[in-house]
C-alpha cells in the first residue's frame, strides 16, 4: 500500500515568495496532521483536520500560515510570506479513527529552506 | 494535559551492547503510548505501541518498551544494538478521548559505535 506521499521533498526559494506544500494521505484515513519540524523547537503539531475539516489549528504559528484539505485524498499547507525562519521541515502524517489505537502514519517530508 | 519527557538528547553505545531510552509521560488519564523511529531524511516510522492489556511491548527491529504505570515510565530496550539501529528515537502520548494529538517528547540520538 502507498503511504503518505509530500510533494516537493525540497524547496529553496527566497524570502517573501509563497510556498505551498502537498500531501496525499493514506486512502481511508479519515484524520490528517501537518508537523513542523526544526533542531531548536523539535516536532510541532501545526493544524490537524477530520475528515476534511479543521479541528485544531492552534499550531499554526502566525496568520502567513494557512491549510486546507479540499477532499479526503490532498491537503496543502501554504506559507505567504515565507521567512527565513520558516525554514524547516514540514511532515504530514494521517490516521484512522484518532479516538482509537491506531498510530499515525507519516510521510518522507518536505525540506524548506527560505533563503 | 498530557506531556513527554525523553532523558537524554544523545546516547551511544556499542554494537552489541544493550539500548536503553528513557521516556516518562504525564497524562490525566490512562494514555496510549508510542514509540517511534526517524532515520535520516525520513519520516518518523512506529516501532510499537501501548493501549491496553500486556504491559511488556514488542515491536519491530527487536525493540521492546515496557508501561509501568507507578513509574510513569515507557522506556525502550533492545538487548543488543546494531549499526543499523542508529536514529532518532520519539516517544509520544495521547491521551485517551478525542483530544486529537499526539504530544512528542523531544526525541533521543541514538548512536552505535562499532
Amino acid at each position: 500500500d502507498a503511504g503518505v506521499i509530500q510533494s516537493p521533498r525540497h524547496e529553496v526559494t527566497e524570502m517573501g515568495q509563497e510556498v505551498t506544500l502537498r500531501c496525499k494521505p493514506i486512502s481511508g484515513h479519515d484524520y490528517l496532521f501537518w508537523y513542523r519540524q526544526t533542531m531548536m523547537r523539535g516536532l510541532e503539531l501545526l493544524i490537524y483536520f477530520n475528515n476534511n475539516v479543521p479541528i485544531d489549528d492552534s499550531g499554526m504559528p502566525e496568520d502567513r500560515f494557512s491549510a486546507k484539505m479540499p477532499n479526503a485524498s490532498f491537503s496543502t499547507l501554504k506559507i505567504q510570506p515565507s521567512e527565513p525562519r520558516d525554514s524547516a521541515v514540514y511532515f504530514c502524517a494521517s490516521s484512522l479513527f484518532q479516538d482509537s489505537n491506531q498510530p499515525q502514519h507519516f510521510g518522507d517530508g518536505t525540506r524548506l529552506s527560505i533563503l | 494535559a498530557q506531556s513527554v519527557t525523553q532523558l537524554g538528547s544523545h546516547v551511544s553505545v556499542s554494537e552489541g551492547a544493550l539500548v536503553l531510552l528513557r521516556c516518562n509521560y504525564s497524562s490525566s488519564v490512562p494514555p496510549y503510548l508510542f514509540w517511534y523511529v526517524q532515520y535520516p531524511n525520513q519520516g518518523l516510522q512506529l516501532l510499537l505501541k501501548y493501549t491496553t492489556g500486556a504491559t511488556l511491548v514488542k515491536g519491530i527491529n527487536g525493540f521492546e518498551a515496557e508501561f509501568k504505570k507507578s513509574e510513569t515510565s515507557f522506556h525502550l530496550t533492545k538487548p543488543s544494538a546494531h549499526m543499523s539501529d542508529a536514529a532518532e528515537y520519539f516517544c509520544a502520548v495521547r491521551g485517551s478521548g478525542n483530544t486529537g494529538k499526539l504530544i512528542f517528547g523531544q526525541g533521543t540520538t541514538l548512536q552505535v559505535k562499532p
